[in-house]
Order: structure tokens, then sequence, then C-alpha cells
């Protein structure tokens, strides 16, 4: 079975700052992972995907996220937090097996403090 | 990627009632899926819509409660049916990518009130 874990429902930094959200996943085989973002009251925009290509992964906006197989992990992260990025992200894997069914991890909030 | 449209953008109904949300693509596409957003809440699948076929349920939901039409390759229905105040929720469809299967792209959602 497919699932993600996001560790951290809430996030908080300083504009300017590092940005790191946590994911876990698990996966009975080689998975297709993503990270989408959601501002609010806006629909949901695809930052960056791994599909079993180069682990780490250059997405928009400046985000990336690196693959690590053995911890199970697809963190996302960015060198300078801007006001802009403030939304909540989720993270997903893919089925592949499956007809490329989505599993949505439980989401994070991101704030970002002026 | 693709252009996703979704009618309504929002409604507020009564108990009892249906809605029929409609999805509309610029581009033709074999998988369509259709997710649920609670209030506060990540997505959840409610359903695989493939043309041609029926549409597959995940566990939990019925096709008495959301019937899924697909009549071609740019568009899909989900009706939310003898709707309940539980049924408040963003409801959202989406498509794979043509080039790269695995990615969806998603619409901008279907805001539901139920009162």
């Amino acid at each position: 079975a497919q699932s993600v874990t996001q560790l951290d429902s809430h996030v908080s930094v300083s504009e300017g700052t590092p940005v790191l959200l946590r994911c876990n996943y698990s996966s009975s085989y080689s998975p297709s992972l993503f990270w989408y973002v959601q501002h609010p009251n806006k629909g949901l925009q695809l930052l960056l995907k791994y599909t079993s290509a180069a682990t780490l992964v250059k997405g928009i906006n400046g985000f990336e996220a690196e693959f690590k197989k053995s911890e199970t992990s697809f963190h996302l992260t960015k060198p300078s937090a801007h006001m802009s990025d403030a939304a909540e992200y989720f993270c997903v894997v893919s089925d592949t097996r499956n007809f490329n069914k989505f599993y949505f991890g439980s989401g994070t909030k991101l704030n970002v403090k002026p | 990627s693709a252009v996703i449209s979704q009618k309504p953008s929002r409604d507020i109904c009564q108990r009892g009632t249906s809605l029929t949300i409609q999805c509309q693509v610029d581009s033709q596409v074999t998988m369509m899926f259709w997710y649920r957003q609670q209030p506060g809440q990540s997505l959840t699948l409610i359903a695989t819509a493939n043309q041609g076929s029926e549409a597959t349920y995940e566990s939990g939901f019925v096709i008495d409660k959301f019937p899924i039409s697909r009549p071609n390759l740019t568009f899909s229905t989900l009706t939310v049916s003898n709707m309940s105040p539980e049924d408040s929720s963003i409801y959202l469809c989406s498509v794979e990518d043509r080039a790269s299967k695995e990615t969806q792209y998603f619409g901008p959602g279907t805001r539901l009130l139920v009162l």
C-alpha cells in the first residue's frame, strides 16, 4: 500500500530564512512522489515531482526536494522564504501500478513572518 | 499542462437535494479523477473515471451517493446525491498529464456548503 506522512502540520519561518517541510513515504515498490501547493482559496499547483530519475529534484519558485530511499523521505526545501510562500503544502505518492492514483499527505501549513 | 475548469465554482444547497459538478479539460485525456477536501483536511480520492467504462470508487464511496459520468475524453461530471451537511467540502477534479501519466493537474475546485 502507498501512503505518505507529513511530519509537521504547521511550520513557521521568518522571511529570508530556510524552509524545510518533511515528508516520509511508504511504498511497496519504487514510488513517484510529488509536492503540491495550495494557496488560500486557490487550486492545487504542482511544485515538483520525482519519478525515478535524479534524486535531487528542482521545482518552481526556488523549491527543491531530495528523494532518499534509505530514509524513505522526500523533504521539501527552499533556501530563503518569501512572504508569497505562505500556503499549504501537500506531499503525494502515486500508485503507479494502479491507474497512478494519488495518495495525499495531511498537509503542512507554512507561515512566513515578516 | 492542461487547463481545467469546473462548474459551479461554489454553491449553497439544501439537505436532501443533489448537485452535479462539471469538469472540462482543454485536451483529450484518458484518466480523470475526483477528490473531496473536507474543511481543514487533505484531499481524498473519491473515484477514477476512465472514458468508456464505469468509474472505479475508493473504499467509503459508493456510486449511489456519488454517480459519475464520463461521456468523452474532455468532460466528466460528479453528482453529490441526497446531500447532508457532512457533504460540505471542496470537490476537485484532476486529469493525468498526457506526456507524463503519473502526474496530475487539478481543477480549481467546487466549494459546496450544505445547509
